[in-house]
């Protein structure tokens, strides 16, 4: 089993719809969760950051988190065809961050 | 500026040639971090440096080696580059939230796309 895992997609979304992004993973001692987007040919940046079950909001993203059953999930509400890029999910593990390969999202006009 | 500079940005090179990737910071972290993306297999991890001393294997470092210079500068090289190298090159850039050994948010560059014919 790949310590962090995601779905690679490609997931296809319309615009205005709610895309889903999940991600498992096998270090039940993980504390925190990270999920970057990564437009094409260009590098990561991080969009959402999660410390605590439950749900954490910014904008049109919600990160959510269960310890419990070992997922993290990105929601993206009202997507938008400037969505379209791979989401990678990461886990810190010994001062390093372990990423899935990585869901590909296309928002559809 | 960018915080985390990588150079070249491109680099097209032949099998058997020496090449050196560099990486510069500005954001004063002390951790550094080289990662290869290849299509479908995300982010796999090539070297890290928590300091200036300290420098660790990630999960493919055959084939490559790193020099820490300075805390703002963390150098790539493929000795005897190969095909199979060809990839897109990133290095990034942390500093722990918790003295625990857990890292923080991750800086990338822009990344280095090279190929090896």
């Amino acid at each position: 089993q790949k310590e962090v895992e995601q779905n690679s997609g490609p997931l296809s979304v319309p615009e205005g719809a709610i895309a889903s992004l999940n991600c498992t993973y096998s270090d039940r001692g993980s504390q925190s969760f990270f999920w970057y987007r990564q437009y094409s040919g260009k590098s990561p940046e991080l969009i959402m950051s999660i410390y605590s079950n439950g749900d954490k909001e910014d904008g049109r993203f919600t990160a959510q988190l269960n310890k419990a059953s070992q997922y993290v999930s990105l929601l993206i509400r009202d997507s938008q065809p400037s969505d379209s890029a791979t989401y990678l999910c990461a886990v810190p593990q010994g001062g390093k961050l372990i990423f899935g390969q990585g869901t590909e999202l296309s928002v559809k006009p | 500026d960018a915080d985390v500079t990588q150079t070249p940005r491109n680099r097209i090179t032949k099998t058997g040639k020496r090449i050196m990737l560099e990486c510069s910071q500005t954001k004063g972290h002390d951790r550094m971090y080289w990662y290869r993306q290849d299509p479908g297999l995300g982010l796999r991890l090539i070297y890290y440096s928590f300091d200036v001393k300290d420098i660790n294997k990630g999960e493919i470092s055959d084939g490559y080696s790193v020099s820490r210079q300075a805390q703002a500068k963390f150098s790539l090289s493929l000795e005897s580059a190969i095909p199979n190298q060809t990839a897109l090159y990133f290095c990034a850039t942390s500093e722990p939230k918790y003295r625990d050994g857990d890292t923080d948010t991750q800086y990338f560059g822009p990344g280095t796309r090279l190929t090896v014919l």
